[in-house]
């Protein structure tokens, strides 16, 4: 089984809303990762946990904060976003970092964020 | 660094021809090639992959891919489309990024249409 399940599927949230997105898999992955994709262009990668730590932060703005509380587990945290945060989130694990370089992220099906 | 092009934006095929999309990478070690596929507002689903070994990977759905390392190329092809192959087809390579992290890096994707 390959599957990485994400709720909620669509999310339609003000600029002064708080609201969470979660991920989870149960694969025994120790890596788990966000990315954003915007309309008609690759994933970009905003956040990764390898071991239920943080371990890559790129560069994304405070509003959005990641957690880990275990290792099947991986929320994102959004507050005050903007109307050009609007994308699909996905979430991906894999069995780990990449410490032998063979490694596989698998996808969940996304969250549609609509910020209005 | 690492970079991955995918030379054709959208390629309509008819359907049972057949189906070639091209991915060139650029890596300074040995890659790490994926292929996924992603249909309207969904996420991703992995394809095929090469670690190493035969040069010719067969993946599902019917889909196969070569790596060439002469020509740094992992194209993927399919001898013959069904309609429920249109989608978004994205070619990735895996590698470890200066500060010494594991991450994918995607090409920007090639939109597939089929027509009946």
């Amino acid at each position: 089984d390959t599957e990485v399940t994400q709720t909620p599927k669509h999310l339609v949230m003000g600029m002064t809303n708080k609201k969470s997105l979660k991920c989870e898999q149960h694969m025994g992955h120790r890596a788990m990762y966000w990315y954003k994709q915007k309309a008609k262009k690759p994933p970009e990668l905003m956040f990764v946990y390898s071991y239920e730590k943080l371990s890559i932060n790129e560069s994304v703005p405070s509003r959005f904060s990641p957690e880990c509380p275990n290792s099947s587990l991986l929320n994102l945290h959004l507050h005050a976003l903007q109307p050009e945060d609007s994308a699909l989130y996905l979430c991906a694990s894999s069995q780990d970092q990449g410490s032998s370089g063979e490694e596989t992220q698998y996808f969940g099906p996304g969250t549609r964020l609509l910020v209005l | 660094a690492q970079s991955v092009t995918q030379p054709d934006i959208h390629i309509t095929v008819s359907e049972g021809a057949s189906l070639e999309l091209r991915c060139n990478y650029s890596y300074g070690a040995t890659p790490y090639l994926f292929w996924y596929v992603q249909s309207p507002g969904q996420g991703l689903q992995l394809l095929l992959k090469y670690f190493s070994g035969d040069t010719l990977v067969q993946g599902i759905k019917g889909f196969e891919a070569e790596f060439k390392r002469s020509q740094s190329s992992f194209n993927l092809r399919k001898p013959s489309v069904h309609w429920s192959d249109a989608a978004e087809y994205f070619c990735a390579v895996g590698a470890y990024s200066g500060a010494g992290s594991y991450q994918l890096t995607f090409g920007k994707g090639t939109k597939l249409s089929v027509i009946p």
